[in-house]
């Protein structure tokens, strides 16, 4: 069965302390790997996806990576604003494409 | 440019009642996905449609849940007789095609059975 652990469950930092988030999947056979960002009584936003070990990824203070069986999300001098869940997901190839399996999350707080 | 809108944003049903969600894609999307978020629980996949087709309905529970997204209008996830283990957020994304991996997910339904 495809799965997806995040650790941790939660991270608080002050702001400028950069740190990294952990997504370890076990999958048969991968199509992709999913990061998302959610806000309290929102729906996840689209950040990332990542297909091959190797790969990185940026936007803003985020950065993406991915290995063959984790992905990071490195957070470089976070800001109050980049307080959220941070979501990870994946994609197998024998489950389509439609099919995201996701974690748990990771409940990000910056403090000021 | 609207996004997915998902109504109501908040329903509260007593048990045995009927809880109808519905969900609008992206102007120009045509693929439709649920996702049901359980308290303390991740996202866990639900339903996938096209316009008048079920694709793949692998994670809906066999009984009291249907779903359906008609020729015209939005997407309406179904569940009747609600019990109190329905409560959770659910979740609608839609996508441009079917290989549009980067979804765009609503804002989602809370439902809360009591």
């Amino acid at each position: 069965e495809d799965q997806v652990t995040q650790s941790p469950e939660a991270l608080r930092l002050q702001e400028g302390e950069s740190s990294s988030l952990n997504c370890s999947y076990t999958v048969s056979g991968l199509r992709g790997l999913f990061w998302y960002r959610q806000d309290p009584g929102k729906g996840p936003e689209f950040l990332f996806t990542l297909y091959s070990a190797g790969e990185e990824k940026e936007k803003e203070r985020l950065k993406a990576t991915l290995t063959k069986k984790e992905s990071f999300l490195h957070i470089t001098a976070p800001k109050p604003e980049d307080s959220a869940t941070y979501l990870c997901a994946v994609q197998a190839v024998n489950t389509g494409f439609q099919k995201l399996v996701f974690g748990t999350g990771t409940r990000l707080l910056v403090s000021p | 440019n609207a996004g997915v809108m998902q109504n109501p944003r908040h329903l509260v049903r007593r048990r045995g009642q009927e809880a109808r969600l519905r969900c609008s894609p992206m102007k120009g999307h045509s693929h439709v996905y649920w996702y049901r978020q359980l308290p303390e629980e991740g996202l866990k996949f639900m339903v996938y449609l096209q316009k008048e087709n079920i694709i793949d309905e692998s994670g809906m529970p066999k009984e009291r849940f249907s779903a359906e997204f008609p020729k015209e209008g939005p997407s309406i996830l179904r569940i009747q007789q609600v019990v109190r283990g329905d409560s959770a957020a659910y979740f609608c994304a839609s996508s441009r095609k079917d290989r549009d991996y980067g979804y765009t997910f609503g804002s989602g339904t809370r439902l809360t059975v009591v």
